[in-house]
């Protein structure tokens, strides 16, 4: 099972507004990431959770703040969001097996963000 | 650091037919891995193949192969018997230890009836 779940699928949130996306995977991986992709672009790294850790944070701006509770879980905190942050946010994780982590990450479905 | 190239930002073959889509990467690594990776509308990435850069082999997963050019540096995907859910956007990857991976800025290929 390579399956990574996020939720929600759709939001639309004021500036003003605060709300979390989530992320969950149950393969037993101990990386996950959060990236976001505008259209037609490939996906931008954001952040890397390494064994529950922070080991990359892409110079995301202070609005966007990631958490991961335990192994499985992943969630994405938003705070007075720009409109330009509008777009499809992806998790995804991977197993992070020995010294060189040249390992495969397996994506979620998406959470499709509009910011008013 | 490293880079990937696809050339084709659009393709567009009939169905039935062998598309080849090109990717170009660059990097003074000895030790890597390469993916293809398909996002139809639907928007969920998939993985469609991965290519250990120490094998030789091109890798294959049922209509899907890849041509791996090492010294040339090339990784392309053949995709073979082509179907309409083939029609998505398709994302050459590159990664070597425990750096993130490299995207290249995608190819839209498009499966016609």
């Amino acid at each position: 099972d390579t399956e990574v779940t996020q939720t929600p699928k759709h939001l639309v949130m004021g500036m003003t507004n605060k709300k979390s996306l989530k992320c969950e995977q149950h393969m037993g991986h101990r990386a996950m990431y959060w990236y976001k992709q505008k259209a037609k672009k490939p996906p931008e790294l954001m952040f890397v959770y390494s064994y529950e850790k922070l080991s990359i944070n892409e110079s995301v701006p202070s609005r966007f703040s990631p958490e991961c509770p335990n192994s499985s879980l992943l969630n994405l905190h938003l705070h007075a969001l720009q409109p330009e942050d509008s777009a499809l946010y992806l998790c995804a994780s991977s197993p992070q097996t020995g010294v060189l982590d040249t390992d495969t990450q397996y994506f979620g479905p998406g959470t499709r963000l509009t910011v008013l | 650091a490293q880079t990937v190239t696809q050339s084709q930002p659009e393709m567009s073959v009939q169905e039935a037919e062998t598309v080849t889509l090109s990717c170009t990467y660059d990097t003074s690594e000895n030790n890597y891995y390469l993916f293809w990776y398909k996002q139809p509308p639907s928007r969920q990435m998939i993985l469609v193949i991965r290519q250990e850069a120490y094998k030789q082999q091109n890798a294959t997963e049922n209509r899907f192969s890849v041509n791996f050019q090492k010294a040339a540096k090339s990784f392309s995907l053949k995709i073979s018997d082509s179907q309409l859910g083939d029609t998505a956007m398709y994302f050459c990857a590159f990664r070597a230890g425990a750096q993130k991976l490299v995207f290249g800025q995608g190819t839209r290929l498009t499966i016609n009836p």
